[in-house]
């Protein structure tokens, strides 16, 4: 089956930069994607790696590994409005496209 | 307005009772699925439907039935709502050329009492 780990919670200060685990089990790899939910909010679509390497986009970058199973999300410059919590996602082997979530990080940013 | 709505954003009901969860998108997307979120468990596939005639199950769909009216609409129900089944609901949508990516309606609060 597909199981992702995450840890429960990380905390940082404005400015710092922040890196977010997730290590992965899954039959049929397609790729790994990164949501931002805001309390009480949607889950919003942030990134997704498919091969291994760096995804860049502005202050959030990814990062995959194939062979480890193994990704991260880097927040950089962090702010105040960063604070949120952090999935990450793979397609579920047995459901097409639907996607099977992590139990996500939540980051606390303070000043 | 919004690509993705969900109605209604509130609800308590009885256990019991019989309760519909509607979501419309207007992102022309064939894919649609039905997610329950409980805190600390991040999100759950309840249902999934690639189009209108196509409804599958996901990892907890005991106790939730599913209705594909049309493409751009995909009701959630229970049919007899018991507490655990308290929870905040999403409905997402996702293209075919860009599966990872889905996009979330704002989602419902149901409270079971």
């Amino acid at each position: 089956g597909q199981s992702l780990e995450q840890p429960s919670e990380v905390t940082a200060v404005e400015g710092a930069i922040v890196q977010m685990n997730c290590t992965y089990q899954t039959s049929g790899f397609y790729g790994l994607s990164w949501y931002q939910q805001h309390d009480g909010g949607a889950p919003t679509f942030l990134s997704y790696n498919a091969l291994d390497g760096l995804e860049e986009t502005g202050r959030f970058s990814s990062f995959l590994s194939r062979s480890d199973s193994y990704g991260y999300l880097l927040l950089q410059e962090l702010q105040m409005k960063d604070s949120a919590s952090y999935f990450c996602a793979v397609r579920d082997g047995r459901a097409g496209t639907a996607l099977i979530f992590g139990k996500g990080t939540t980051l606390s940013v303070s000043s | 307005d919004a690509d993705v709505t969900q109605t209604p954003r509130n609800r308590i009901t009885k256990t019991g009772k019989r309760i519909m969860l509607e979501c419309s998108q207007t992102k022309g997307h064939d894919r649609m699925y039905w997610y329950r979120q409980d805190p600390g468990l991040g999100l759950r596939l309840i249902y999934y439907s690639f189009d209108v005639k196509d409804i599958n199950k996901g990892e907890i769909s005991d106790g939730y039935s599913v209705s594909r009216q049309a493409q751009a609409k995909f009701s959630l129900s229970l049919e007899s709502a018991i507490p655990n089944q308290t929870a905040l609901y999403f409905c997402a949508t996702s293209g075919e050329d860009r599966p990872y990516e889905q996009y979330f309606g704002p989602g419902t609060r149901l409270t079971v009492t």
